[in-house]
């Protein structure tokens, strides 16, 4: 496919499971981004890769949250012991530049998990 | 630390009316600022970047770093520009995107 792709679009867990959400990008960008988006709210920053190396994760918002890109393509977003409060879209996206000049970012349609 | 804020959450006029979407942001250095838009049922995508002052879709929007604002305007709406629009921030330094909340606009007709 052309684009930023992600799975499950959907997933309900309920409190206390793991999950899982995969995000793979338009093949051959550099840069790797996931977004959290709660209801009602803009887009917030979780963590960045360039290649497979993870260079900012200050927006992950506890040690249950986890991400990985191992091999500079496909990322995984991981969430241990799932809460109600990390009900949200989850949203990837990249970039073909790196750094501070990744300018455009393409997304993906995000992954919407609900904890119950 | 950056901001971003959108003061409207809502936003209605009529077709072929003007429309300005508010934005303003908080940064101490030289920031990078975007519109991105997501159309119903779509992915959110970039409208247009302040460095490329070019006009998208008949949208404009001026960064006057005076009133630390980067308001999106365009003279006469369409139906088609129904959406919900983004305002973003990328620090000089920095890669990640900070978000206003949005603001969700309809174009009556």
């Amino acid at each position: 496919g052309a684009g930023v792709s992600q799975s499950p679009r959907y997933k309900v867990a309920k409190r206390g499971q793991d999950v899982a959400l995969r995000c793979d990008p338009i093949s051959g960008h550099v840069s790797l981004f996931w977004y959290q988006q709660a209801l009602g709210q803009g887009p917030e920053f979780l963590t960045y890769f360039q290649n497979e190396a993870q260079l900012d994760k200050s927006g992950l918002p506890s040690d249950r949250f986890f991400a990985e890109r191992p091999e500079g393509s496909v990322s995984t977003l991981k969430i241990q012991r799932t809460q109600q409060e990390d009900s949200a879209v989850y949203l990837c996206a990249s970039s073909p530049r790196q750094g501070a000049n990744t300018g455009e970012l393409f997304f993906g349609e995000g992954s919407r998990l609900t904890v119950l | 630390a950056q901001r971003v804020t959108q003061p409207e959450k809502l936003l209605s006029v009529f077709k072929g009316a003007p429309v300005e979407l508010k934005c303003n942001y908080s940064y101490s250095g030289s920031p990078e600022l975007f519109w991105y838009v997501q159309y119903s049922r779509q992915r959110l995508q970039l409208l247009l970047r302040h460095i490329s002052r070019e006009s998208i879709k008949g949208f404009t929007a001026d960064l006057n770093k005076g009133e630390t604002s980067f308001h999106l305007k365009k003279p006469f709406a369409q139906e088609e520009d129904s959406a919900m629009y983004y305002c973003a921030l990328k620090m000089t330094s920095g890669s990640r995107l900070t978000f206003g909340e949005g603001t969700q606009l309809t174009v009556n007709p």
